[in-house]
Formats: structure tokens, C-alpha cells, sequence
């Protein structure tokens, strides 16, 4: 079965600091993909990155920026620079080979304080 | 532009009554996927469809009916054996066969129980 950890229920910064939003997980597949997404209070989800199990590179987009370990199963998202903007509920997920089905962590709502 | 859409955005339910959420999407996905979101618990998956005429149950699928009649729609019918329906409920479409394609979201409709 697959399981996927997100251990921040909450968390609060101010404008402009830094924040990391972890993620670890479970799965038996040797195949496998980590994607990030984040929830406005409006309530769609918006993709924001995906990983396959194969690929250990550590990305940065912008002001954003995910470190990938498969050692530690973790996939953990940074935030440079915070703004305001930024507050929304953040999930961390994961699919097997097939994109059958996402599995979901619980979120973390970020609230980015000005 | 290609997207999700759900329909209504806020819908209520009487007593025993059945209740249908539309989803359709214009993006030429195979797969589609309905989610229901509680506070704290993330999105757990409801049903999920990868060809037309064909869909498996989820997680939480008791309560619950689904149709694919046609590749770009995918109703959801809450009946009256879900004795909680009240909640977020997303819908999503993805290509299939790679798991390393997102799956996209459509804006949600949230469920409340007159």
C-alpha cells in the first residue's frame, strides 16, 4: 500500500522568510511519481511539480525549489522568500506507473503572515 | 481554453434525497477521478474511470454512483445510503499509461445537507 506523510498540520512565517514543507513516503513500487500541489482558498488544486522515482535531481523554479531524497523516501518543498500570496494548503502526492490513482497526504496550510 | 468543469459550485441535499455532481472535461483525457475532501483528512478517492463504459471503485465508494457514457463526462450521484455527504468535491482527468503526467483539477463543488 501507499502512504504519504505530511507531519506540518500548519505553519506560519512571515513575508520574505524561508519556509520547507516536508513530505515523506511509503511504497512498494520500484516506479513511482511525487507531484506537489497547492490549494487557494478558492479550492482548486494547482500543480506544481512532479518527480519520477528515477530522477534524484533537485529542482528550482523561481522562488520555489523541491529536494528529492529517495534514502529518506522524503520530497520536501521550499518556499524562498515568502509572500502573501503564497498561503494556501499545500499536498504532497504519489502514483504508481499506470497514474491509477494519486495518493494524497493530509496538507499543510501555510499562512504566509505581512 | 482546455479544463475542468464542475457543476454546480454549492449544492444542498435533502433527506434521502440523490444527488448528482456534474464533471466534464475538454482536454481529450482518458482517465478521470472524483476525490472528496474533509477538513484535515485530504482528498480520498471516491471512484476513478481510464476507458469509457468502464470505472472501479476507490477508497470510499460506498454511497456513492458513477457513469462514463462518454469519454469527456463522468457524474457523480451521492445517494441517499451516504449518510456524510457533506463535503469538497473534486474532480480530475489525466492522460494514462504515464505516470508522470499530472492530473488536473476542476474547481470543486462543495456538498451541505439541508
Amino acid at each position: 500500500a501507499q502512504k504519504v506523510t505530511q507531519a506540518q498540520t500548519e505553519i506560519s512565517v512571515v513575508e520574505k522568510e524561508d519556509v520547507t514543507l516536508d513530505c515523506v513516503y511509503e511504497t512498494r513500487d520500484t516506479t513511482y511519481y511525487l507531484f506537489w500541489y497547492k490549494q487557494p482558498p478558492s479550492g482548486e488544486l494547482v500543480f506544481l511539480i512532479r518527480r519520477n522515482s528515477f530522477d534524484e535531481q533537485n529542482e528550482i523554479s523561481g522562488r520555489y525549489s523541491w529536494n528529492f531524497q529517495k534514502s529518506t523516501s522524503s520530497f520536501n518543498f521550499t518556499i524562498t522568500a515568502s509572500q502573501v500570496v503564497d498561503s494556501a494548503v499545500y499536498f504532497c502526492a504519489l502514483t504508481n506507473f499506470g497514474n491509477e490513482k494519486l495518493t494524497f497526504g493530509t496538507g499543510t496550510r501555510l499562512t504566509i503572515i505581512p | 481554453d482546455g479544463g475542468i468543469t464542475q457543476s454546480p459550485k454549492y449544492l444542498f441535499r435533502k433527506e434521502g434525497q440523490n444527488v448528482t455532481l456534474s464533471c466534464e472535461q475538454n482536454l481529450n483525457h482518458d482517465a478521470m477521478y472524483w476525490y472528496r475532501q474533509d477538513p484535515g483528512q485530504g482528498l480520498r478517492l471516491i471512484y476513478y474511470s481510464q476507458i469509457v463504459n468502464d470505472f472501479q471503485k476507490g477508497d470510499i465508494a460506498e454511497g456513492y454512483s458513477v457513469s462514463r457514457e462518454k469519454k469527456e463526462s463522468f457524474p457523480l450521484t451521492v445517494t441517499s445510503a451516504q449518510k456524510n455527504p457533506t463535503a469538497f468535491y473534486l474532480c480530475a482527468s489525466a492522460l494514462i499509461g504515464d505516470g508522470n503526467q499530472p492530473q488536473h483539477f476542476g474547481d470543486g463543488t462543495r456538498l451541505s445537507i439541508l
